[in-house]
């Protein structure tokens, strides 16, 4: 069975780092892009960033550009997100996805709060 | 960047009835060599991550109940419910996997 678990999530001042991570399982992990996508409180979903199987590829929007970054560790299974510079806008519930082109599967999320 | 239009940002049915999104891309998302749609849509239940419903427009994702259907091509899609359930309140959404940055609609709310 597919299952993602994201943790790292928590309460953070603007301008400071908070580092996000994914577990997966149930599938062959270096296969698949992964994604982070995020969801503001009573909004809607906005995609973060991908990194490809192998790490080679990565994007992100243009809204964290420079502040995020994404990475992964195909022998753990594991999908991360650095976040530095947070802001007020920051504040989202942050998912891990796996991409099969559509975002086939997600985790239930982790929240991060950033707020003096 | 792909901008996504749904319309309408909610809508009530009643249980039974038909219940119609639509959505409307910037631009093309249409691979002709394999002639295929790059849109997905989502339902999104309250407290709930997003669960696919329809890949490549038109394609059902296991599990999903036929009752789920997407149509068109280019720049124009539809997600319609056929027979509303009590199940189906949630928000839905569209999203192109077309072009990097991946980007959604703003969501319609479907209530009964």
């Amino acid at each position: 069975e597919v299952e993602m678990v994201e943790s790292g999530g928590g309460c953070v001042q603007p301008g400071g780092s908070l580092r996000l991570s994914c577990a997966a399982s149930g599938f062959k992990f270096t296969s698949y892009g992964m994604n982070w996508v995020r969801q503001a409180p009573v909004k809607g979903l906005e995609w973060v960033s991908y990194i490809s199987g192998t790490g080679s590829r990565v994007y992100y929007a243009d809204s964290v550009k420079g502040r995020f970054t994404i990475s992964r560790d195909n022998a753990k299974n594991s999908l991360f997100l650095q976040m530095d510079s947070l802001r007020d806008e920051d504040t989202a519930v942050y998912y891990c996805a796996r991409s099969a082109g559509h975002l086939s599967y997600w985790g239930q999320g982790t929240l991060v709060t950033v707020s003096s | 960047d792909i901008v996504m239009t749904q319309s309408p940002d909610s809508l009530a049915v009643s249980l039974g009835e038909r219940a119609t999104i639509n959505c409307k891309s910037s631009q093309s998302l249409l691979i002709h060599s394999i002639n295929k749609n790059n849109l997905t849509w989502y339902q999104q239940r309250p407290g709930q991550p997003p669960k696919v419903l329809i890949y490549w427009a038109s394609n059902r994702e296991s599990g999903v109940p036929d009752r789920f259907s997407g149509s068109g091509s280019g720049t124009d899609f539809t997600l319609t419910i056929s027979s509303l359930q009590a199940e189906d309140v949630a928000v839905y959404y569209c999203q192109q996997y077309y072009s990097f940055p991946r980007t959604f609609g703003q969501g319609t709310k479907v209530e009964i």
